[in-house]
Formats: C-alpha cells, sequence, structure tokens
C-alpha cells in the first residue's frame, strides 16, 4: 500500500496562475482532507470530504475549490494564486470522519 | 469554536530524558490523536486516544475527556523524537479535526 499520495512535492506559481494538487489513497479510506500549514500556525483545514460526490468547506476555504469523483481521488484547485498561498499544502485521508487520520507528503507551494 | 492549546510550546532535553507534553480542549470531543512531524516535515499518527491511555514503546498517552486536556509521555528520549508534536481533536457533530499549535520538541545528543 501507497498510503495517502500528493503531487507534485515542490511547486512554484506566479501571482494570478492556476493549478492543482493531487491526492490519491489506495486504503479505500471514505473520508479525505486538505490542510495547510503556515509558521507559527499549526494545521487549517481547507475543505473536506465525507464519500465520493460529497464535499465542505473547512476553516479557510477561500481561493481553493474541491470535488471528490471517485473515493481514491480528492485533489485542490487553486483558481488565482495569490502570494497569500505560499504555504505546506497537506492531505489527509480516514476511513472516516472519526477515525485515524493518515497524511500525505505534503506540497510545498511558493507563490511569487 | 473549540480551542486547543498546547504546552510547553518548545521544549529542550538531553538525550535519554523524559517528558511530558500537553493537549487541552474547550469542549467535549469524540475524537483525540497525537501527531508527529518530523524535521522533514511528514505527519505521522501516534495515537488515536478519545479517553484512556495507550503506550506504544516509549511513548504513551493518556486523555481525560471529563477534564478536558490529554498527555503525552515520552520516555527514555532520542534524537529521531525531535520535531514538531500535534495534538486534534474532533467535537461532537463536527466532521473535522482541529489542531493544536504544536509543542517543539528538540533532543540533543
Amino acid at each position: 500500500n501507497a498510503g495517502v499520495t500528493q503531487t507534485p512535492k515542490f511547486q512554484v506559481l506566479k501571482t494570478g496562475q492556476s493549478m492543482t494538487l493531487q491526492c490519491a489513497q489506495d486504503m479505500n479510506h471514505e473520508y479525505m482532507s486538505w490542510y495547510r500549514q503556515d509558521p507559527g500556525m499549526g494545521l487549517r483545514l481547507i475543505h473536506y470530504s465525507v464519500g465520493a460526490g460529497i464535499t465542505d468547506q473547512g476553516e479557510v476555504p477561500n481561493g481553493y475549490n474541491v470535488s471528490r469523483s471517485t473515493t481514491e481521488d480528492f485533489p485542490l484547485r487553486l483558481l488565482s494564486a495569490a502570494p497569500s498561498q505560499t504555504s505546506v499544502y497537506f492531505c489527509a485521508s480516514s476511513y472516516s470522519w472519526h477515525t485515524e487520520a493518515f497524511f500525505g507528503q505534503g506540497t510545498r507551494l511558493t507563490v511569487v | 469554536g473549540i480551542q486547543v492549546e498546547q504546552s510547553p510550546p518548545d521544549l529542550i532535553l538531553q538525550e535519554g530524558a523524559n517528558s511530558t507534553l500537553r493537549c487541552n480542549f474547550s469542549d467535549s470531543v469524540n475524537n483525540l490523536q497525537w501527531f508527529h512531524q518530523n524535521p522533514w516535515g511528514q505527519l505521522i499518527n501516534l495515537f488515536y486516544i478519545p479517553s484512556g491511555t495507550k503506550q506504544n514503546g516509549r511513548l504513551s498517552a493518556t486523555t481525560v475527556a471529563t477534564e478536558r486536556y490529554s498527555l503525552l509521555y515520552i520516555s527514555s528520549s532520542q534524537t529521531t523524537d525531535s520535531g514538531v508534536y500535534f495534538c486534534a481533536v474532533q467535537i461532537q457533530g463536527a466532521q473535522k479535526l482541529v489542531f493544536g499549535q504544536g509543542t517543539r520538541l528538540t533532543i540533543n545528543p
């Protein structure tokens, strides 16, 4: 099992560009989520999904879009990148919303 | 929303020492997890412990849900224990984890 796989690991974007951060899990987990980690602020929830076709907003959803067409994949889209979105992004999955969470390796994104 | 406070924010110890990390939360929870973020940034789940005590090798954790706190114990610290330890909680009815700010642990040889 690969667990939770995120791509890319590093990315530099120019302001205004769009991109998609990929997240895939092979554990047949229903619950998936995206967090951003900024210095001194811990991890903050961006969006989450309790199953295919169902998504909801977290604490900091503005500027991001998600969809969940399959159980395995949960991509995060940056619509128009801004310097404030410079951060490390983590994807996580768990069997259900109240069970043990497993994290991907993270994507370090810089917006210039 | 729920507040999650971890203490101390920073802890520097010599190899072989023991340590206790604390997580206080402001509301009743039905899910509490401890994570270790190693110096390379990887987040590893240590414990899923909404209540009671669990042990895994040199690490153990206790959650007293009625008093709204959890403790992570690390015994005989090794340099590989360095990193940031996060507590994350989930309140009843909310389908999301809320993270504390973390405790940065540095173990010197």
